[in-house]
């Protein structure tokens, strides 16, 4: 059973540009929260999600920041007009259920010149 | 609120030495407690979790913590340090409210020399 799988890796945008972050959950999983790690800070909560819906959002910004998980395909994170504030570690992870354990996946590390 | 407190941002132990992670935590309800390691450029491995029953939570990798509800804390132990624990630990706590979401603390880097 694959981990919880996220592309890219490693992404670098020039301000402005947008940028997309992919999330594929645990298989048979259904729940995908998505969180933010600045440097030397610990990850912050952004979004809660389950196929189709978004559940809880009150940890992204409220503008350039979406995130979507729809019926097929992965979780998407999506920054528009990324600013140089916005480089940071990514994380998705996602739980069986609405329990209490969440398996968490690599991170994608932004860069924004 | 619920907020998670680690008290020092560094602790550095001698191999074979106790480690000792301390982790504080705020909840107007019965929490969920973790802890979680994270190695360079990693994602993060859940070392040990408590949500009810026993107090003391064994996990893996020879780590334990256990939860006091008294002095509200989940403090991690190793009694014997290997050079491979050397990572960043988050203690983080979660409640099912239906606004579910695990609030992390921000993480306390273990060195161990040698």
């Amino acid at each position: 059973n694959a981990g919880v799988m996220q592309n890219p890796r490693h992404l670098v945008r020039r301000r402005g540009q947008e940028a997309r972050l992919r999330c594929s959950p645990m298989k048979g999983h259904s729940h995908v929260y998505w969180y933010r790690q600045l440097p030397e800070e610990g990850l912050k909560f952004m979004v809660y999600l389950q196929k189709e819906n978004i559940i809880d959002e009150s940890g992204m910004p409220k503008e350039r920041f979406s995130a979507e998980f729809p019926k097929e395909g992965p979780s998407i994170l999506r920054i528009q007009q990324v600013v140089r504030g916005d480089s940071a570690a990514y994380f998705c992870a996602s739980s069986l259920q609405l329990e209490e354990t969440q398996y968490f996946g690599p991170g994608t590390r932004l860069l924004v010149l | 609120a619920q907020s998670v407190t680690q008290l020092g941002s560094h602790v550095s132990v001698s191999e074979g030495a106790l480690v000792l992670l301390r982790c504080n935590y705020s909840s107007s309800v019965p929490p969920y407690l973790f802890w979680y390691v994270q190695y360079p450029n990693q994602g993060l491995q859940l070392l040990l979790k408590y949500t009810t029953g026993a107090t003391l939570v064994k996990g893996i990798n020879g780590f334990e913590a256990e939860f006091k509800k008294s002095e509200t804390s989940f403090h991690l132990t190793k009694p014997s340090a290997h050079m491979s624990d050397a990572a960043e630990y988050f203690c983080a706590v979660s409640h099912n409210t239906g606004g579910f979401k695990t609030i992390f603390g921000a993480g306390t880097r273990l060195f161990v020399k040698a």
